[in-house]
């Protein structure tokens, strides 16, 4: 079946730092890929998604690229800000059917002033 | 345009007592879905809908019952309430199931 594993957190870092959050997949075929993002107390929101191989999906500075070689969709930004911290989730959609989102586990990011 | 609500916010339950927990959206999205998180778990699908009428099961359903009998609204229900059904749940919708999911801001319930 499918499955997303994503490195586990709390990822810290200071201001201005660059974020690198790996996000790697097991699925047949060519799923589409995304990353969504939990703030305290609220419910998730999609930041970024990618819909076949090398695309890249951009949003609030954040980016990730669809990797079918690697079977990889890692999150990064270059200069995170302190309202960048949250739960970051990355998700697939199989290619079958009524095919629904897998998530991954989640990655806490904190970033301090 | 309120998006994706749930109702209610937080809830104590004891061991044994049944509820129902209330999504509704205002999108028209013929999607729904209820999922619960916990702790070093992530998100797993309890159940989704598909359509007015229809529902499925997802990941996790045991212990749970769910039925979508007006498109915009999405009912999770728990028959007998154990501690293991403590955890946060959210409810999403979306226009198809390859689309982007709209959460709503999630129920809290802790079954003592």
């Amino acid at each position: 079946g499918n499955s997303v594993t994503q490195m586990e957190g709390p990822v810290t870092l200071s201001e201005e730092a660059f974020l690198t959050i790996n996000c790697t997949y097991t699925a047949t075929g060519y799923p589409s890929l995304f990353w969504y993002v939990q703030y305290p107390g609220e419910g998730l929101q999609l930041l970024l998604k990618a819909t076949k191989a090398d695309d890249k999906g951009s949003n609030k500075g954040f980016e990730a690229t669809y990797r079918k070689e690697t079977t990889s969709f890692h999150l990064e930004k270059g200069s995170v800000q302190v309202s960048d911290s949250a739960v970051y989730f990355c998700a697939l959609k199989g290619t079958r059917g009524y095919s629904t989102l897998t998530f991954g586990k989640g990655t806490m990011l904190l970033v301090s002033p | 345009n309120a998006g994706v609500t749930q109702t209610p916010k937080f809830r104590v339950l004891k061991t044994g007592q049944s509820m129902t927990l209330l999504c509704a959206q205002d999108m028209n999205h013929e999607y729904m879905y209820w999922y619960r998180q916990d702790p070093g778990m992530g998100l797993r699908l309890i159940h989704y809908s598909v359509g007015e009428g229809t529902t499925a099961k997802g990941e996790v359903p045991d212990g749970y019952n769910v039925s979508r009998l007006k498109k915009q609204n999405f009912l999770l229900g728990l028959e007998s309430a154990a501690p293991s059904q403590t955890s946060v749940y959210f409810c999403a919708s979306s226009t198809g199931t390859g689309d982007e999911q709209y959460f709503g801001p999630g129920t809290r319930l802790t079954v003592t």
